[in-house]
């Protein structure tokens, strides 16, 4: 079974400092896709980040980046540049190819002004 | 923009009544998937469906049972409502294999209590 772990329940940040959050996981597949999702209060799920394990550069989208570390099985997640609408529950995710998503326990992220 | 609609916000039932939660997604997706969300237990899953008429048990899915007569739309039943039910259910859909698309598209969100 795949299991997804976020050690961290709650962080803070300054606005405008950086912030990293923490996921690992445990599978014994090659390939599968690694995913962070942020979910901001009261407000649905959205798709921040991806990365495909056979790929070996982290992957980016703007102030968004990862740190896949494939032989650790850790997927780490830095916001560079915190504003106060990153306010959220970030949750980690896998996906193999057995189509299923499996989740972690989230990390509440507040940015503080 | 892929558009999935869950037909209530805020639901509030009574012990033993039969619960159905709708989902509808405008995308023509094939995979859709039901999980419930609790504080410090993350998203679990409940059922998932890959097609019209087909569906997998996830990883919690006593109590509950699903629907999908078509394919834009996935139910999830509640047959006896127990208050250890009360939770925020979340519908999500995908399309295509995992390699074609990864990219899960989110309901908003039905928080169920109930009494």
């Amino acid at each position: 079974a795949q299991t997804v772990t976020q050690s961290q329940p709650e962080m803070s940040v300054q606005e405008a400092e950086t912030v990293t959050l923490s996921c690992t996981y445990d599978t014994s597949e090659n390939n599968y896709y690694l995913f962070w999702y942020k979910q901001p209060p009261s407000r649905q799920m959205i798709l921040v980040i991806r990365q495909e394990a056979y790929k070996q550069q982290n992957a980016t989208e703007n102030r968004f980046s990862v740190n896949f570390q494939k032989a650790a099985k850790s997927f780490s997640l830095k916001i560079s540049d915190s504003q106060l609408g990153d306010t959220a529950m970030y949750f980690c995710a896998f996906m193999s190819t057995g189509n299923q998503f499996y989740f972690g326990t989230g990390t509440s992220l507040t940015v503080i002004p | 923009d892929v558009k999935v609609t869950q037909s209530s916000r805020y639901l509030v039932k009574r012990t033993g009544e039969k619960v159905f939660l709708e989902c509808v997604q405008d995308m023509d997706h094939e995979n859709m998937f039901w999980y419930r969300q609790d504080p410090g237990l993350g998203l679990r899953l409940i059922y998932f469906s890959y097609d019209v008429k087909m569906k997998e048990k996830g990883d919690i899915p006593e109590g509950y049972s699903v629907s999908r007569e078509k394919k834009e739309r996935f139910s999830l039943i509640l047959e006896s409502a127990s208050t250890n039910q009360t939770s925020m259910y979340l519908c999500a859909s995908r399309t295509g294999p995992p390699e074609i698309n990864t990219e899960a598209f989110f309901g908003q969100g039905t928080r169920l209590t109930v009494v």
